[in-house]
């Protein structure tokens, strides 16, 4: 079946730094892939998403390109900051619910 | 509109009793599944529903069984609860505009199960 697999955390960077959290999936045909967010004590929230091969979702300075030939969806960030601290998690659309990877969670310090 | 509806936000159970997780959406979506989440594990599919009056396991349905009366509610039952059960519960409904995928998600029941 189809399955996301994300880097394992703990991710720890200080402010300012490059973030990366790779992602990569299997699927048949080509799923819609996302990433969500998830604060301490909060729900799921949408980060991004992309619908097919070489769209870029982007979002408060994250982005992900949708790379068909790799199968990946790497989320990236140029500056972090430490509010961006939390736990992302990939994901892919298969035609009946959404598939998540197992989640980065990200710690930022100032 | 209010999106997806989950009760409660907290339950603590006791070994063997039963409970109902509750969901509803007023969206008219006919995807729902029922997620749990626990540390390490990402959120893991238990069940979900492609419509009224149908419904399938997902990678976890052990200890749980769902049903899909009407579109709107997709309740999620533990008829004997276990420790092994004590997680964070998401419900979500799914839609596709123009082909592409809107998911929307309850706010979480946290169970504890002693």
């Amino acid at each position: 079946g189809d399955s996301v697999t994300q880097m394992e955390g703990p991710v720890t960077l200080s402010e300012e730094a490059f973030l990366t959290i790779n992602c990569t999936y299997t699927a048949t045909g080509y799923p819609s892939l996302f990433w969500y967010v998830q604060y301490p004590g909060e729900g799921l929230q949408l980060l991004l998403k992309a619908t097919k091969a070489d769209d870029k979702g982007s979002n408060k300075g994250f982005e992900a390109t949708y790379r068909k030939e790799t199968t990946s969806f790497h989320l990236e960030k140029g500056s972090v900051q430490v509010s961006d601290s939390a736990v992302y998690f990939c994901a892919l659309r298969e035609r009946t619910a959404l598939i998540f990877g197992k989640g980065t969670t990200l710690s930022v310090s100032s | 509109n209010a999106g997806v509806t989950q009760t409660p936000k907290f339950q603590v159970l006791k070994t063997g009793q039963s409970m109902t997780l509750q969901c509803a959406q007023d969206m008219n979506h006919e995807y729902m599944s029922w997620y749990r989440q626990d540390p390490g594990m990402g959120l893991r599919l238990i069940h979900y529903s492609v419509g009224a009056g149908i419904t399938d396991q997902g990678e976890v349905p052990n200890g749980y069984n769902v049903s899909r009366s009407t579109t709107e509610d997709f309740p999620l039952r533990l008829l004997s609860a276990a420790p092994s059960q004590t997680s964070v519960y998401f419900c979500a409904s799914i839609f596709s505009p123009q082909g592409g995928t809107e998911a929307f998600f309850g706010q979480g029941t946290r169970l504890t199960v002693v």
